[in-house]
């Protein structure tokens, strides 16, 4: 039972490249979420997932676009990262709608020169 | 104002020592809290719901007073283990959790 897994790990980008993070959960969770944490910050959500098929902004979406693919599987896509978006990125998941116990995965570190 | 204000700290206390923090959150509405627990460099994992007044759990409490819109964390006995950056994450209507940007402690032998 490996919870969330989310890759890459760590991602070195120059500004303007595009990539995709990619999230998977094997909890059967409905809900799903991506959030970023800069040095010194608190977690920002970014975009979330109440449910397969649902997609809504958090509180930082602007340069980032997500895909629900379906229960499991949450993508957050830089399509021109800049230096900005450098940041720790992590995928996480509850039960329910918008259950209160979120499951995280590792994080991904990634740097945009 | 922000959701949540947490003191960043960082709180250095020494082992077996009780330390105790502080989070004010802003909106009246919020109806449960949370605490989550991040080690450096590493994720953020749940340590402790708080539905009412408050919830204990082994050396850990958290209260709540919803007449000053604050809830605490008290660690009582202090481990060398217990350092880390704790998160206070409020629970308002149906929107996803917003986090607090935390308090470090720091424990020390």
């Amino acid at each position: 039972n490996a919870g969330v897994t989310q890759t890459p790990k760590f991602q070195v980008l120059k500004t303007g490249q595009s990539m995709t993070l990619q999230c998977a959960q094997d909890m059967n969770h409905n809900s799903m979420y991506w959030y970023r944490q800069d040095p010194g910050m608190g977690l920002r959500l970014i975009y979330y997932s109440a449910s397969e098929g649902t997609t809504d902004k958090g509180e930082v979406p602007n340069g980032y676009n997500v895909s629900r693919l379906n229960k499991r599987e949450f993508s957050l896509r830089l399509e021109s990262a800049a230096p900005s978006q450098t940041s720790v990125y992590f995928c996480a998941s509850s039960e329910g709608q918008l259950g209160n116990t979120i499951y995280f995965g590792e994080g991904s570190w990634l740097t945009v020169v | 104002r922000k959701e949540v204000e947490q003191d960043p700290g960082p709180f250095n206390v020494p082992e077996g020592a009780t330390v105790a923090f502080n989070c004010t959150y802003s909106n009246s509405a919020s109806q449960s809290f949370f605490w989550y627990r991040q080690d450096c460099r590493k994720e953020p994992k749940l340590l402790m719901s708080v539905y009412s007044s408050g919830n204990e759990d082994g050396r850990f409490t958290a209260q709540l007073n919803r007449a000053s819109q604050y809830i605490s964390l008290l660690i009582r006995d202090s481990k060398l283990s217990d350092s880390a950056t704790y998160l206070c994450v409020p629970r308002t209507g149906r929107r996803a959790l917003t986090f607090g940007s935390g308090t470090r402690l720091q424990v020390q032998p």
